[in-house]
């Protein structure tokens, strides 16, 4: 089945520093979307973006599906942007695939 | 609009205890998902429908039924709890196509078999 790997796996960020996360995957997606998972365990939908470029305030996020992978852009980080980060696929016929996760630490 | 709301949010059985977990949602979708995450871990799908009346196993459905019983909610059974079933258990949502559509996740209920 497809694998899907993310990286780095964790990270360490003083306040107001940029980032980027990255989601790798081994075949072809009908969809892609990014979470942010808080400390309190919601999961809160970032993106929905199976190609291209979108933005979202401090956010940004960029699929190239023809090479399979996604990149996430933090940029000016808070610590409120502390938490989980997946990436979420669907490939194929219901296949939903859930990334292995960057667990990002923002000091003040 | 509440989006997709899930109940309990906490609940603690006995290792052969039965439950069902509750979901609705109200916007509409078509399509609706059970998944677990374990600790340190990403989602995993349990069991899923794609339209009303539908339902198909995911990834690891062993030990869990389901019933859609309506287009707004879809319920998540454990017959006989076992200890490896302690996890939380995400619901989530999506309209129109299943695999094109964004999916939208409920809140959450945190499980602990003893």
């Amino acid at each position: 089945g497809i694998q899907v790997e993310q990286s780095p796996p964790d990270l360490i960020l003083q306040e107001g520093a940029n980032s980027t996360l990255r989601c790798n995957f081994s075949d072809s997606v009908n969809n892609l979307q990014w979470f942010h998972q808080n400390p309190w365990g919601q999961l809160i939908n970032l993106f929905y973006i199976p190609s291209g470029t979108k933005q979202n305030g401090r956010l940004s996020a960029t699929t190239v599906a023809t090479e399979r992978y996604s990149l996430l852009y933090i940029s000016s980080s808070q610590t409120t942007d502390s938490g989980v980060y997946f990436c979420f696929l669907t490939s194929g016929t219901y296949k939903y695939i859930f990334g292995t996760g960057t667990r990002l630490k923002v000091l003040a | 609009n509440a989006g997709v709301t899930q109940t309990p949010k906490f609940q603690v059985l006995k290792t052969g205890q039965s439950m069902t977990l509750q979901c609705a949602q109200d916007m509409n979708h078509n399509s609706m998902y059970w998944y677990r995450q374990d600790p340190g871990m990403g989602l995993r799908l349990i069991y899923y429908s794609a339209s009303e009346g539908t339902t198909d196993k995911g990834e690891v459905p062993n030990g869990y039924n389901v019933s859609r019983l309506n287009k707004r909610e879809f319920s998540l059974r454990l017959e006989s709890a076992a200890p490896s079933q302690t996890s939380v258990y995400f619901c989530a949502s999506s309209a129109l196509r299943e695999y094109l559509n964004e999916q939208f996740f409920g809140p959450g209920t945190r499980l602990t078999v003893l």
